[in-house]
């Protein structure tokens, strides 16, 4: 069970592209649904918390206009990383956490590959 | 602020036991999650904590001291498919009980 689906796994594109990103628990609801993202040897870092129903809570730093985040039902939530450039070429992972209870896990997606050229 | 430390890296023998350590400072504590990621994957998870002690889950048991701010994973009997990426993370509680990592730690296991 608690298994999270993230699609597509690879993206290679243009300067200037938009790219969409889903993520879905496939066995449960999740209401809350977290976005990451990891560059080459580094730790994860979250960049928003994705709250169906509402609107999504940024990390610090993080610009909204450019990472649109909807979450529009309790298994899907997308993340669209808007005029992609280099820079944003990075490993975008989501998870999601199963019911309400506090001490669930967060379960990861397979992540997603951006490599913006 | 938020802190959690790891060792960058380890390397331990086939067969061997090892201690992967984790020390935090965080505003809040709401457990302690380890997590495991091979290169290029995504983490799954091992083992959680919320109280002090050693919560034994199969072959991954991880322990906590809260008022050290110190938790373990230990891993018995290493096999190569344990070389990856160990992950500490805190739920630090607030509304959203976000998770904050640590950088990790690479664990190569050697024949």
């Amino acid at each position: 069970g608690a298994v999270v689906s993230q699609h597509p796994s690879w993206v290679i594109c243009k300067s200037g592209t938009s790219v969409k990103i889903e993520c879905r628990s496939l066995d449960f609801q999740a209401t809350t649904m977290f976005w990451y993202r990891q560059f080459p040897k580094q730790s994860l870092m979250l960049m928003a918390t994705s709250n169906e129903g509402s609107k999504a809570t940024y990390e610090q730093g993080v610009e909204k206009d450019k990472f649109l985040i909807n979450h529009a039902s309790l298994t899907l939530s997308t993340l669209t990383v808007t005029s992609a450039h280099p820079e944003d070429s990075s490993f975008y992972i989501c998870s999601a956490r199963p019911g309400t209870g506090i001490n669930q896990p967060q379960h990861f997606g397979d992540g997603t590959r951006l490599s913006i050229l | 602020g938020q802190n959690i430390d790891q060792p960058t890296e380890m390397t331990a023998t086939e067969g061997a036991i090892v201690q992967i350590n984790c020390t935090y400072q965080t505003s809040g504590f709401n457990g302690l999650f380890w997590y495991q990621q091979h290169a290029g994957e995504a983490p799954t998870f091992l083992s959680y904590n919320v109280l002090d002690g050693l919560e034994e889950k199969g072959r991954f048991s991880s322990f906590l001291s809260r008022s050290k701010g110190y938790s373990y994973l230990p891993l018995k009997e290493l096999q190569m498919k344990d070389s990856a990426s160990y992950l500490c993370a805190v739920r630090a509680g607030g509304a959203t009980n976000k998770l904050i990592f640590g950088t990790g730690t690479l664990l190569a296991v050697q024949p």
